[in-house]
């Protein structure tokens, strides 16, 4: 079935790193894809999201462009901070979310 | 409201005792989808709304788990018969449309310990 698989973690870094997190969709058709964040204590929140091949969404100095040739959407970073420090959910898309495993990541200063 | 919002934010149960979660979603929005994450995974689908119908309920786990929503606005996720396997947190999120396009408001989820 479809299914979204991502990076998997726990991940540290030293605070000014660069961060990537992995995320590769299956899919028929071309779903919209999405980055959740969810900080500790707090509920999940949209970080960004892409609605069609090659689009590049962004915010908070994070990026990820839809790849439609290798069905995927990493996550970037160029220079991590403390508060980055949560879990990350890559998900997809048709007309409810389906999410993957999610990546916590730890930033220390 | 503001946001979405969920009652109770925690609920711990007896096995075997019935329990109804309570979602509030942002006014207007006409879709409604509950999921339930579990430790360590990331949330998975169990139904979703449009209006008052349950447009899809594929991800309900067996017949102990129900929802409704009644008039449109509000929605409740019912559990009978709990088992310790049911302890997770519960996510309710809401839409102006059917998804995508204008984007999901997440609650804060009820984290419901079946004991």
């Amino acid at each position: 079935g479809d299914s979204v698989t991502q990076m998997e973690g726990p991940v540290t870094l030293s605070e000014e790193a660069f961060l990537t997190i992995n995320c590769t969709y299956t899919a028929t058709g071309y779903p919209s894809l999405f980055w959740y964040v969810q900080y500790p204590g707090e509920g999940l929140q949209l970080l960004l999201k892409a609605t069609k091949a090659d689009d590049k969404g962004s915010n908070k100095g994070f990026e990820a462009t839809y790849r439609k040739e290798t069905t995927s959407f990493h996550l970037e970073k160029g220079s991590v901070q403390v508060s980055d420090s949560a879990v990350y959910f890559c998900a997809r898309n048709d007309y409810k979310l389906s999410f993957g495993a999610g990546t916590t990541v730890t930033v220390r200063a | 409201g503001a946001g979405v919002s969920q009652t109770p934010s925690n609920k711990v149960t007896e096995k075997g005792k019935y329990v109804e979660l309570r979602c509030d979603p942002i006014s207007g929005h006409t879709a409604l989808y509950w999921y339930r994450q579990s430790l360590g995974q990331g949330p998975e689908f169990l139904i979703y709304f449009q209006g008052t119908g349950a447009a899809d309920d594929s991800g309900l786990p067996n017949d102990r788990f129900f929802a409704v929503r009644p008039e449109g606005s509000v929605s409740t996720l019912k559990i009978q018969r709990t088992e310790r396997g049911d302890s997770a947190v519960y996510l309710c999120a809401s839409s102006l449309s059917q998804g995508e396009a204008y984007g999901y408001t997440f609650g804060s989820g009820t984290r419901l310990t079946v004991v």
